[in-house]
């Protein structure tokens, strides 16, 4: 069973903070780890999908990195803005496969 | 919108009716999900199909019953549902095995 856990599950931050998030996933059989970004009553966004141990990958003030050897991975995001209220998503897949299998996300409420 | 498009995108049905929801997408992706989110859990993944075949069927009841004419294409059949089927149900879409899912806004499901 692939469980995929995300903490915290909440967090509140004032405008202008800098924060993270984590995500854990089992490492055997790792094969990518993706990061989405949900908007109430929007689509998820793909924000990454990382594959390599030790990758890092950024877009804009969010970035994300990857330890595939003890299983997780962390999103940064540098100087919040209320714009990057959202749940926060990360997802597993073992092997060469699509099953995408979720965490259950963290929510982050920006105050300006 | 995301390049993957759902309807409807709200739907109230009876434990009797029998009702479809749609998926399309024009983005000459190769294999489409269908995603479940009942209210504060994962999503969870329910069927995958790949080059319009079913590699993927996650335990789903029969009360759901998917079809995939095309690769552009996919629906989720629903009949005699319970009132605990009432979930987000979120349609997605991908490349090939992988990559990044592009996602559908989501049909919103009350069963009454």
């Amino acid at each position: 069973i692939l469980n995929v856990e995300q903490s915290p599950q909440s967090l509140h931050v004032q405008e202008g903070d800098s924060t993270n998030f984590t995500c854990s996933f089992p490492s055997s059989n790792f094969y990518a780890l993706h990061w989405y970004r949900w908007e109430t009553a929007k689509s998820p966004e793909a924000l990454f999908v990382m594959t390599l141990n030790g990758d890092e990958k950024k877009k804009g003030r969010i970035s994300a990195t990857l330890n595939t050897k003890e299983g997780y991975s962390y999103l940064y995001i540098k100087g919040s803005q209320p714009e990057d209220s959202a749940t926060y998503l990360c997802a597993s897949i073992m092997e060469y496969g699509n099953k995408l299998v979720f965490g259950a996300g963290t929510i982050l409420r920006v105050k300006s | 919108e995301t390049g993957v498009t759902q309807t409807p995108r709200h739907l109230v049905m009876g434990m009797t009716n029998k009702k479809s929801l749609k998926c399309e997408q024009h983005l000459g992706h190769n294999a489409m999900y269908w995603y479940k989110q009942s209210a504060k859990k994962p999503l969870e993944l329910m069927f995958v199909y790949n080059f319009k075949e079913q590699t993927e069927n996650n335990s789903v009841p029969s009360r759901f019953s998917p079809e995939c004419p095309n690769s552009s294409h996919l629906f989720l059949h629903l009949h005699t549902l319970q009132p605990e089927d009432s979930a987000l149900y979120l349609c997605a879409s991908s490349h090939r095995t992988g990559n990044g899912y592009t996602f559908g806004s989501g049909t919103r499901l009350t069963v009454v």
